[in-house]
């Protein structure tokens, strides 16, 4: 089974600078896929970036980008030019096959990111 | 085009209650996958569907089950209530069966259970 690993419950930043999210999961398997997810207090889980395993280049979407470490089974999402909106809940999840064709998201337990006026 | 709508959006039930939780996917979509979201599991896996079949089925009793329509909408039921059942639960669509699709998530269904 797949788990993934969020270290930090809880980070700060302040408006404008830059803040990294740390995330590692374990799998035995060669291709599959990487999500960050974010769930500002509305609770509505929207997509920020996904990762293919099979590219070796980094996703990048906007102010959001990701260093994936293949090897090293770690998957860390950097914010650029911090904005207010970005305070949320943050979740790293990671899409692997699960038999009959299925394809489940495994998440981790989430990172509670504040931005700071 | 629309997203994925899950009604009701919240629901108080007493215990030994059962419920149901709708599910509209985004037109289109024919893969629908629910998730319980509590404080201390986090996201959980429950079910997915595509083509009114379930294809995988997370660690949870009997007393959850699910179904989806020709037209992709899906139902979620859970038998029995118990207290621990109080959750937010979340309905995720994607075009199809596959790890490259992208699942979009509605904004939940809170289920408080007395």
């Amino acid at each position: 089974a797949q788990t993934v690993t969020q270290s930090q419950p809880e980070m700060s930043v302040q408006e404008a600078e830059t803040v990294t999210l740390s995330c590692t999961y374990d799998t035995s398997e060669n291709n599959y896929y990487l999500f960050w997810y974010k769930q500002p207090p509305s609770r509505q889980m929207i997509l920020v970036i996904r990762q293919e395993a099979y590219k070796q280049q980094n996703a990048t979407e906007n102010r959001f980008s990701v260093n994936f470490q293949k090897a090293a089974k770690s998957f860390s999402l950097k914010i650029s030019d911090s904005q207010l909106g970005d305070t949320a809940m943050y979740f790293c999840a990671f899409r692997g096959y699960s038999g009959a064709g299925s394809y489940q998201l495994t998440f981790g337990k989430g990172t509670k990111l504040s931005v700071i006026p | 085009k629309a997203g994925v709508t899950q009604t009701p959006r919240y629901l108080i039930k007493t215990r030994g209650q059962q419920v149901t939780l709708s599910c509209s996917p985004i037109s289109g979509h024919r893969s629908v996958s629910w998730y319980q979201q509590t404080p201390g599991q986090g996201l959980q896996f429950l079910f997915e569907y595509f083509s009114e079949t379930q294809r995988n089925k997370g660690n949870f009793p009997g007393r959850f089950s699910g179904r989806q329509f020709s037209n992709s909408r899906s139902e979620m039921n859970v038998s029995t209530l118990e207290l621990g059942d109080s959750a937010l639960y979340l309905c995720a669509s994607s075009l199809a069966l596959g790890g490259h699709e992208t699942q979009y998530f509605g904004p939940g269904t809170r289920l408080l259970v007395l």
